[in-house]
């Protein structure tokens, strides 16, 4: 098992393009976080699943911002119509399984919107 | 809004010392976690100690250990015999109250000189 993998790891797009994230957490996880981060601040929470479901999403993401996690396995985080604030590294962290409620993130997906 | 305070943005340790980060919380959860973790410039997060908040014995790794006061919501990592790869920003997290989300402070910025 290599970790939890993010997809790609930069993203550069022009304003109002639609961009998508992918997430591969580790095998056994069956919780699986979206945060996002700027530069010189903690990471900000985005949403949450657990296995399939979508339990909790952050009210400050707009209805632009979509993400699902079909059978439980990967997830995909969309952001339609982006904008420059959107500009931000996202981070995928899972947890579950034997790892016993360690949270362990991926390398994140840094955009940048042009 | 529950928060996480890292009132240090910015903290030096010699080489081969020993350096203290603090961190307070308010969640108001019973059983928990709390997280200290690392980002050096790649921004990869790695997760360099957890503590269970049932367990009244702090949590150690190796050089690093926490000092856990649960009545006052504090959470400090001790870091010892400081290494020059322990250059990063370091971050804490708690669990907010009701939600399955983690919250993150702001970070510290931890240089080591040598």
């Amino acid at each position: 098992d290599t970790g939890v993998s993010q997809d790609p790891r930069h993203k550069i797009t022009k304003r109002g393009q639609n961009v998508t994230f992918r997430c591969d957490p580790i095998s056994e996880h069956n919780r699986l976080y979206w945060y996002r981060q700027t530069l010189g601040q903690g990471p900000e929470f985005l949403t949450y699943f657990q296995n399939e479901a979508q339990l909790e999403k952050s009210r400050l993401l707009s209805d632009r911002f979509s993400a699902e996690r079909p059978k439980g396995s990967f997830s995909t985080l969309e952001i339609q119509r982006t904008e420059q604030g959107d500009s931000a590294m996202y981070l995928c962290a899972t947890s579950g399984g034997s790892t016993n409620e360690k949270l362990f993130f991926g390398s994140g997906t840094q955009l940048s919107v042009l | 809004a529950q928060t996480v305070t890292q009132s240090q943005p910015e903290m030096s340790v010699q080489e081969a010392e020993t350096v203290t980060l603090s961190c307070t919380y308010d969640t108001s959860e019973s059983d928990y976690y709390l997280f200290w973790y690392k980002q050096p410039p790649s921004r990869q997060m790695i997760l360099v100690i957890r503590q269970e908040a049932y367990k009244q014995q702090n949590a150690t790794e190796n050089r690093f250990s926490v000092n856990f006061q649960k009545a006052a919501k504090s959470f400090s990592l001790k870091i010892s015999d400081s290494q020059l790869g322990d250059a990063a920003m370091y971050f804490c997290a708690s669990p907010a109250s009701g939600t399955y989300k983690y919250i993150f402070g702001t970070g510290t910025r931890l240089k080591v000189l040598a």
